[in-house]
């Protein structure tokens, strides 16, 4: 299947410092890219939905001045999570499409620790 | 927006039986329904998906069925092994392209 990765896997950061994730489709151009937050043992809770070169759209209750998503081309999006604080520490896993009803690709996904 | 909602949230069979996780949706616009089986410390793995114009889909020991009337779709695993054992997740696309998931299925094969 197509790759998407995603870099870093591992962050620690000092809580009010900003962190950048990224999110790419190697092989493939990613008309639509989501952003997950999955805690220990759930679900995948959706973030943002991001379309290349259009504003990202916010799921209901996700700060998107804290969580800053960029899709500026068809094979990279960032999420980058702003002035982050000890709960902000989360697992973040990135998913990449190529069309509305086509299989969804994810990265490997960065575990965040806010210190 | 989309609501997905998943049963059980646990389940446990013995090696050899059969699996069966359902969901539910709310928006009767979804159209794309796929299922992801996730391993311990490992990414989401696509391992079967049905369009709303079919009504089952078949792949080996996998099969997936949706009623669309009744906005609920099930997967299900034949001849389960201990390999089948992980997280799977349901999810759907709804009205505005968004991919929403379930809350997930921890699946336990006992050998």
């Amino acid at each position: 299947g197509a790759v998407v990765s995603q870099h870093p896997s591992r962050v620690i950061c000092k809580s009010g410092t900003s962190v950048k994730i990224e999110c790419r489709s190697l092989d493939f151009q990613a008309t639509t890219m989501f952003w997950y937050r999955q805690f220990p043992k759930q679900s995948l809770m959706l973030m943002a939905t991001s379309n290349e070169g259009s504003k990202a759209t916010y799921e209901q209750g996700v700060e998107k001045d804290k969580f800053l998503i960029n899709h500026a081309s068809l094979t990279l999006s960032t999420l980058t999570v702003t002035s982050a604080h000890p709960e902000d520490s989360s697992f973040y896993i990135c998913s990449a499409r190529a069309g509305r009803n086509t299989e969804a690709f994810f990265g490997q996904g960065t575990r965040l620790t806010v210190v | 927006g989309e609501n997905v909602e998943q049963h059980p949230s646990t389940l446990s069979v013995q090696e050899g039986d059969s699996a069966v996780i359902k969901c539910t949706y709310s928006d009767s616009a979804s159209n794309y329904f796929p299922w992801y089986k996730q391993e311990l410390g490992k990414r989401p793995q696509l391992i079967i998906d049905i369009r709303s114009n079919v009504g089952e889909k078949k792949d080996q020991r996998i099969a997936v069925t949706l009623n669309k009337t009744a906005k609920h779709f099930s997967l299900h695993i034949t001849e389960t092994q201990p390999e089948d054992s992980a997280v799977y997740f349901c999810a759907a696309t709804d009205s505005w392209g968004k991919l929403q998931f379930g809350a997930g299925t921890q699946v336990v094969v006992t050998p």
